[in-house]
C-alpha cells in the first residue's frame, strides 16, 4: 500500500453528466498529479497541483479541471462527459527534492469511470 | 518528439524462468527513468528509479539497467513467480520539475504460467 487513497473505486455516468473524483495524498507529499489510463494504454498526464496551484497540464480540454486543498488532497472534475472519458483515473503524490525534480511517485488504486 | 517505446508488448513465461523487458526513449533533456509494476485495474507501484549517472539498480528479484548514451533501459526479472504477472511500465522524466515531463511507455504485459 502506498498511502494514497482514491474515491470512489468505480463510477458509472451517462454522457453529458459531470463527475468529481477525489484523492488523498501520502503523508508529507505536497504534489498531486492526475492521469487518465485507457484500457491497454499507459497513463496520460492530465495535470499536477503543487501547494494548491496548478503546476503543469497535459493535452486535455478545459472541461477537465482540478483543485488541491490545504491538506494537499485533491479533486478532479470532468464536465460534459463523453464516451471516450471512460478510463481508469489515477492520482499520484510526490514531494519535489531539493533540485525541484519530483521523486518517486506513489499512485493510488485508481477510480474506474464508465460513461454510457 | 519525446517518446518511450517498450518491447515486447506482451510476454508469456513459465514460473521460475528469467525474463528481460526493454525500454527505449527519446526524451531530452533526461532526468531519470522509472520502472513501475501495475496489476490489472490497480495503480502502478514503483520498482526502481535511476538518474543518468546510475547504470543499474536492484529491488529484490528485479534489476534495472540504464544506458544513457544509447537511451536504453532494461528490467530483468529473476526466478519469476506467478505474482509477477502484471504490466511493467517504463517512465522517463525530463528536466524541469513538472510532472508534465513524465513520459509513459505503454507497458509490457507479462504473464507467468505454472
Amino acid at each position: 500500500e502506498t498511502g494514497v487513497t482514491q474515491s470512489p473505486t468505480h463510477l458509472i455516468k451517462t454522457r453529458g453528466q459531470q463527475v468529481t473524483l477525489r484523492c488523498s495524498s501520502q503523508s508529507g507529499h505536497n504534489t498531486v498529479s492526475w492521469y487518465q489510463q485507457a484500457l491497454g494504454q499507459g497513463p496520460q498526464f492530465i495535470f499536477q497541483y503543487y501547494r494548491e496551484e496548478e503546476n503543469g497540464r497535459g493535452n486535455f480540454p478545459p472541461r477537465f479541471s482540478g483543485l488541491q486543498f490545504p491538506n494537499y488532497s485533491s479533486e478532479l472534475n470532468v464536465n460534459a462527459l463523453e464516451l471516450d472519458d471512460s478510463a481508469l483515473y489515477l492520482c499520484a503524490s510526490s514531494s519535489p527534492n531539493r533540485d525541484r525534480v519530483s521523486g518517486p511517485q506513489y499512485f493510488g488504486p485508481g477510480t474506474r469511470l464508465t460513461v454510457l | 518528439k519525446n517518446q518511450v517505446e517498450q518491447s515486447p508488448q506482451s510476454l508469456i513465461i513459465l514460473e521460475g524462468k528469467n525474463c528481460t523487458l526493454q525500454c527505449n526513449y527519446t526524451v531530452s533533456p533526461f532526468s531519470n527513468l522509472r520502472w513501475y509494476k501495475q496489476d490489472t485495474g490497480r495503480g502502478p507501484v514503483s520498482l526502481t528509479i535511476m538518474t543518468f549517472s546510475e547504470n543499474t539498480k536492484s529491488n529484490g528479484r528485479y534489476t534495472a539497467t540504464l544506458d544513457a548514451d544509447t537511451k536504453q533501459s532494461s528490467l530483468h526479472i529473476t526466478a519469476s513467480q506467478l505474482s509477477d504477472s502484471a504490466s511493467y511500465i517504463c517512465v522517463v522524466s525530463g528536466r524541469g520539475g513538472s510532472q508534465g515531463n513524465l513520459i509513459f511507455g505503454k507497458g509490457t504485459k507479462l504473464s507467468v504460467k505454472p
